[in-house]
């Protein structure tokens, strides 16, 4: 199966900071990944698909980018509505695997 | 409006079988792979399978293969997960999910249901 290694777990920021999440891929998975996000109680929401694609429904200031192995969700301008928690996933291998997570709180 | 709505929360013992299901609406069906994510207390999700309902085109996580079975009934626009025998370890949340693009099982799960809430206990 095809890991995928995401980091930090946890991060603690404030209201107008930038949040950089990372995954890395245990092998190529060209731009065949998907970001979602999570919030308590809820089902995961498609943020990004193949690794750059911003879904209609999220800001324009939550971004991805990364192809191969690395790759990276950005969120400018942290707003309180974006305490949640962000998991990537590969799709390019069955099973279609996903990270640990990163959780975000406000401080 | 496009949506899953999946049946609701189920208690069984160890050993008992059960069917949960997930009717979808508002796109067409047939050609959008629909599948199964499974998610512990406090965990990550976990992909389980999926299947493109116009040809039954079944993909299941090797993790799961042999415990579960996933089908559709393309006339009633709903997809099933299916367990012969529970176990106390099959406790989780389990969410039905629509891939976006049409056949395309590349470009995530855009469209989730609610979730149902499995828990087996003696």
């Amino acid at each position: 199966d095809v890991q995928m290694t995401q980091s930090p777990s946890s991060v603690s920021a404030s209201v107008g900071d930038r949040v950089t999440i990372t995954c890395r891929a245990s092998q190529d998975i060209s731009a065949w990944i998907s970001w979602y996000q999570q919030k308590p109680g809820e089902a995961p929401k498609l943020l990004i698909s193949a690794s750059t694609t911003l879904q209609s429904d999220f800001p324009l200031r939550f971004s991805g980018r990364g192809s191969g192995t690395d790759f990276s969700l950005t969120i400018n301008d942290l707003q309180p509505e974006d305490v949640a928690t962000y998991y990537c996933q590969q799709v390019a291998f069955f099973p279609q695997t996903f990270g640990g997570g990163t959780k975000i709180d406000m401080k | 409006e496009v949506q899953l709505v999946q049946s609701g929360s189920q208690m069984k013992k160890p050993g008992e079988s059960l069917k949960i299901s997930c009717k979808a609406s508002g796109y067409n069906f047939d050609k959008y792979w629909i599948g199964w994510v499974r998610q512990e207390a406090g965990k990550g999700p976990q992909w389980m399978g999926f299947v493109y309902p116009e040809d039954s085109d079944t993909r299941v996580n090797p993790s799961f293969r042999g415990q579960v079975t996933i089908s559709v009934d393309k006339s009633l626009t709903t997809a099933y997960l299916q367990w012969s025998s529970l176990k106390a370890s099959d406790t989780a949340m389990y969410f039905c999910a629509k891939w976006a693009g049409v056949g395309s099982y590349s470009l995530g799960m855009d469209v989730w249901g609610q979730g149902t809430t499995v828990t087996v206990s003696s």
